[in-house]
């Protein structure tokens, strides 16, 4: 089962336009990731914010948790075509195991 | 140092044969998750190892589907009687640690059955 929704499944912006993706889960968390994909392979990891936090910072990317609303949304500032992939948002329950992924957006940058 | 790799890349098979999927983790990580991948879906979870053991195998589909991490590094997803359904992107990840740690993950193994 997922437990992540992501919302739009798809979006479709010009370069240096800002993109945001959000994200909502159903139970308790220790902590919230976004991971992004290219080509369907391999995930790589972008950003975590703990169930304490409420807004991380990485370079272009930001990450807000609302964990009274149960969602998180990913805004990508600035974007380029290099950015066009999937963006997965993943919890992990109470116990802080396995990963839990939503079904992702999809992301299309174009120059 | 290298990241987590797994081979093959792409296995292409006949419904009913056996596979073998193999990962090979980031050196030092001590947990390691398998996920499955379906077109259009985000990972689903299989199941991890804390080390040698399997902590949790809650996401193995059926008894077609099992793992083992025999020495605590590398591990092998192997699959019986394959069939279509089983057709996806197998994931492999790693952490330092079991429980809110980064995961990175390898490039996948596309299997195919026809």
């Amino acid at each position: 089962s997922q437990q992540g929704e992501e919302d739009p499944q798809a979006l479709s912006i010009q370069e240096g336009e800002n993109a945001t993706m959000n994200c909502s889960y159903k139970t308790s968390i220790n902590n919230l990731q976004w991971y992004r994909q290219n080509s369907g392979r391999g995930l790589v990891h972008l950003i975590l914010i703990r169930s304490n936090e409420r807004e991380k910072h990485s370079g272009r990317l930001r990450v807000t948790l609302d964990t009274s609303k149960k969602s998180s949304s990913l805004l990508i500032t600035a974007s380029r075509a290099a950015d066009t992939a999937s963006y997965f948002c993943a919890t992990d329950g109470q116990a802080g195991t396995a990963l839990i992924f939503g079904k992702g957006t999809t992301l299309s940058v174009s120059s | 140092g290298a990241g987590v790799s797994q081979t093959p890349s792409n296995k292409v098979t006949e419904k009913g044969k056996y596979v073998e999927l193999r990962c090979d983790p980031i050196s030092g990580h001590t947990a390691l998750y398998w996920y499955r991948q379906s077109l259009g879906q985000g990972p689903e979870f299989l199941i991890y190892f804390q080390g040698t053991g399997a902590a949790d195998d809650s996401g193995l589909p059926n008894d077609r589907f099992f793992a083992v991490r025999p020495e605590g590094s590398v591990s092998t997803l192997k699959i019986q009687r394959t069939e279509r359904g089983d057709s996806a992107v197998y994931l492999c990840a790693s952490s330092l640690m079991i429980g809110g740690n980064e995961q990175f993950f390898g490039p996948g193994t596309r299997l195919t059955v026809l």
